[in-house]
């Protein structure tokens, strides 16, 4: 079956700039999940949905970091006054439940390059 | 606080020969523990993981790893490697009991089999 979906592949955009990361999880997985992963770094979480909720944003790095699931299925992250530093891998994962026993399964990422 | 270490950067082996990638943790309660490969420009891949139960657990393309409570390690290892086992290799843990469900991440470690 289809697995996790990213969109863009790559985004490069200018420093200030405003971009958003989407993210099509496994048809029926309830759970998803956005991590970041820098050069050379395991991915570090960033927020955790269940359903349309975000039950933990504690990884989310400042307020210019939002992410939504209004539908409970595809998210969105969303990056207001992009800054060089938050250029990075920026990973989707969704499990079938928030049961901790169940794998997450990965998306190939969006690589976003602020300039 | 859940952490986990990959005290490895590389690891090179010869084709044929055994492989060990060395994963230790640190949980306050019990872990549930997860193996991810990443090859690359593409997404971490689900190799296997550890629940309860059995302390050795198999998984994907012949990978095997040994949950060792006292020494809180879980290393993964694959008996005779295959040149396309070559990728990047990342050691994951949740704690439980725990309403957290994000996944602790290790640094990874590069593993090179030749030819």
């Amino acid at each position: 079956g289809a697995g996790v979906s990213q969109t863009p592949s790559n985004k490069v955009t200018e420093k200030g700039k405003y971009v958003e990361l989407r993210c099509d999880p496994i048809s029926g997985h309830t759970a998803l999940y956005w991590y970041r992963q820098s050069l050379g770094q395991g991915p570090e979480f960033l927020i955790y949905f269940q359903g349309t909720g975000a039950a933990d944003d504690s990884g989310l790095p400042n307020d210019r970091f939002f992410a939504v699931r209004p539908e409970g299925s595809v998210s969105t992250l969303k990056i207001q006054r992009t800054e060089r530093g938050d250029s990075a891998v920026y990973l989707c994962a969704s499990s079938l439940n928030s049961g901790g026993t169940y794998e997450q399964y990965f998306g190939p990422g969006t690589r976003l390059t602020v300039t | 606080a859940q952490s986990v270490a990959q005290p490895e950067d590389q690891v090179n082996v010869a084709e044929g020969n055994p492989l060990t990638v060395k994963c230790t943790y640190s949980v306050s309660g019990n872990p549930y523990l997860f193996w991810y490969v990443q090859y690359p420009n593409r997404g971490l891949q689900f190799l296997l993981k550890y629940i309860t139960g059995d302390n050795l657990v198999k998984g994907s393309y012949g990978f095997e790893a040994e949950f060792n409570k006292s020494q809180t390690s879980f290393h993964l290892k694959k008996p005779s490697a295959l040149v396309s086992d070559s990728a990047l290799y990342f050691c994951a843990v949740r704690d439980t009991p725990s309403n957290d469900y994000k996944l602790s991440f290790g640094a990874g470690t590069t593993v090179t089999v030749r030819a």
